[in-house]
């Protein structure tokens, strides 16, 4: 089976641009998160997708955003770049369990974002 | 809130000596608990995990854990270590069975490095 992969693995921005990554998960898992990690902050929850639907939040402001496809596969949205949004960008996904309980994440490659 | 602590940031083995890497969580109920490892410029791979049971776990690559609740903690541990094993690792809650979906808190994470 082919594991979570991410598109672009590289990608440098400058200020004030948006960006949008991409993900996609172990095929028939359904749910997909998103982290962000950075050497000042570690690794952070940034959100979770399932059956097309946010699930979770973490403490991100409203310039980072998110959608999951029919197909399972998500996309994340950074818009209007800073500086401190350089990182990388990791995306996991989980099987489908009832109740909403935690499971087991894989984690893809991960996108490094630069922003210049 | 959940939260996790690694208090070391580095350490060194020499290469077949064992190891031990603390990880200790704080969360009100019965964490769901994983290792993982990161080599550089790559994403994160699972080593072992503990939902419920055996309160030592076995991983892959020869790893296991042990879940002990009285202390909160989850330590990672191997009998002999290999070069091949110098890499980062992280330990990470998750909110179980409580319905908080995949949203995982890591800890800081250990850089192990191996001496030939």
């Amino acid at each position: 089976k082919a594991g979570v992969t991410q598109t672009p693995r590289y990608l440098i921005k400058t200020r004030g641009q948006q960006v949008t990554l991409s993900c996609s998960p172990i095929s028939g898992h359904r749910s997909v998160s998103w982290y962000q990690q950075t050497p000042g902050q570690g690794l952070q929850f940034l959100f979770e997708y399932f059956s097309e639907t946010q699930r979770n939040k973490g403490n991100f402001p409203g310039r980072f955003s998110g959608r999951q496809f029919s197909n399972s596969r998500s996309e994340m949205n950074v818009s209007t770049l800073e500086l401190g949004d350089s990182a990388l960008y990791l995306c996991a996904s989980s099987p489908p369990l009832a109740g909403g309980s935690t499971d087991t994440q894989y984690f893809g490659p991960g996108t490094r974002l630069t922003v210049l | 809130a959940q939260s996790v602590t690694q208090p070391d940031i580095h350490i060194t083995v020499s290469e077949g000596a064992s190891l031990e890497l603390r990880c200790n969580y704080s969360y009100g109920a019965t964490p769901y608990l994983f290792w993982y490892v990161q080599s550089p410029g790559q994403g994160l791979q699972l080593l072992l995990k503990y939902f419920s049971g055996d309160t030592l776990v076995q991983g892959i690559k020869g790893f296991e854990a042990e879940f002990k609740r009285s202390q909160s903690s989850f330590n990672l541990r191997k009998p002999s270590v290999h070069w091949s094993d110098a890499a980062e690792y992280f330990c990470a809650v998750g909110a179980g069975v409580t319905g908080g979906g995949n949203k995982l808190t890591f800890g800081t994470g250990t850089q192990l490095k191996v001496e030939l």
